[in-house]
């Protein structure tokens, strides 16, 4: 069975920073693209990134490009997300998710962990 | 950007009665490679993750009841619940995975009548 559990959330300053993580059982890790997704309070779902399965390949929602990055490491079946001058807009449950393919394009998203909330305020 | 645009907002059915949401996308997401919409649904209940009904536009995942269906191609979908049982109520969204930036409609909430 697929578990993918997220961690890191929490209170952020704005400006500041917090790293998300994804720690990702039941298949080979490396084998597949992973992304996050993220679901503000109350609204709808919005794409943030996502990441080849290899590492190599990474692509990023306009709202966040330049301020988060993702990456992996196969070794530890972990899935990151850093996130930089954090702004009142990011606060949303990020949830870690699984591309059924080992790149993220073509590819729907399938699992989802559970999420972790992000609140940015100060 | 490929904008996702659901219909209607909000749905109201008697149980044991057809449900039907709407997805129209801006551009074409079918991938003429494989001849496949790169499309699919997820319904989310609340306080839990979405959850994947149907890839490829119309192939429904194991273990979702076929009361569920998907059809369309190009750029309008449907997502069908033939006969809406109480654990159907939930939001759902389409989300196209033709091309970056992946996006995903705004969601149709569906509730008892």
């Amino acid at each position: 069975e697929v578990v993918l559990v997220e961690s890191g959330g929490g209170l952020g300053k704005p400006g500041g920073s917090l790293r998300l993580s994804c720690a990702a059982s039941g298949f080979t890790f490396g084998s597949y693209a992973m992304g996050w997704v993220r679901q503000a309070p109350g609204k709808g779902l919005e794409w943030v990134s996502s990441v080849s399965g290899s590492g190599g390949s990474t692509y990023y929602a306009e709202s966040v490009r330049g301020r988060f990055v993702i990456s992996r490491d196969n070794s530890k079946n972990t899935l990151f997300l850093e996130m930089n001058s954090l702004r009142a807009g990011d606060t949303a449950v990020y949830y870690c998710a699984k591309h059924y393919g080992d790149d993220w394009r073509l590819n729907w998203l399938d699992p989802w962990g559970q999420g972790t909330l992000v609140t940015v305020s100060s | 950007d490929i904008g996702m645009t659901q219909s209607p907002d909000s749905l109201a059915v008697s149980l044991g009665e057809r449900a039907t949401i709407n997805c129209k996308s801006s551009q074409s997401v079918l991938y003429r490679s494989t001849q496949r919409n790169c499309l699919a649904w997820y319904q989310q209940k609340p306080g839990q993750p979405p959850k994947l009904l149907i890839s490829w536009a119309s192939t429904r995942e194991n273990g979702v009841p076929d009361r569920f269906s998907g059809s369309g191609s190009g750029t309008d979908f449907t997502l069908t619940i033939s006969s809406l049982q109480a654990e159907d109520v939930a939001v759902y969204y389409c989300h196209q995975y033709f091309s970056a930036p992946l996006t995903f409609g705004g969601g149709t909430k569906v509730e008892i009548k």
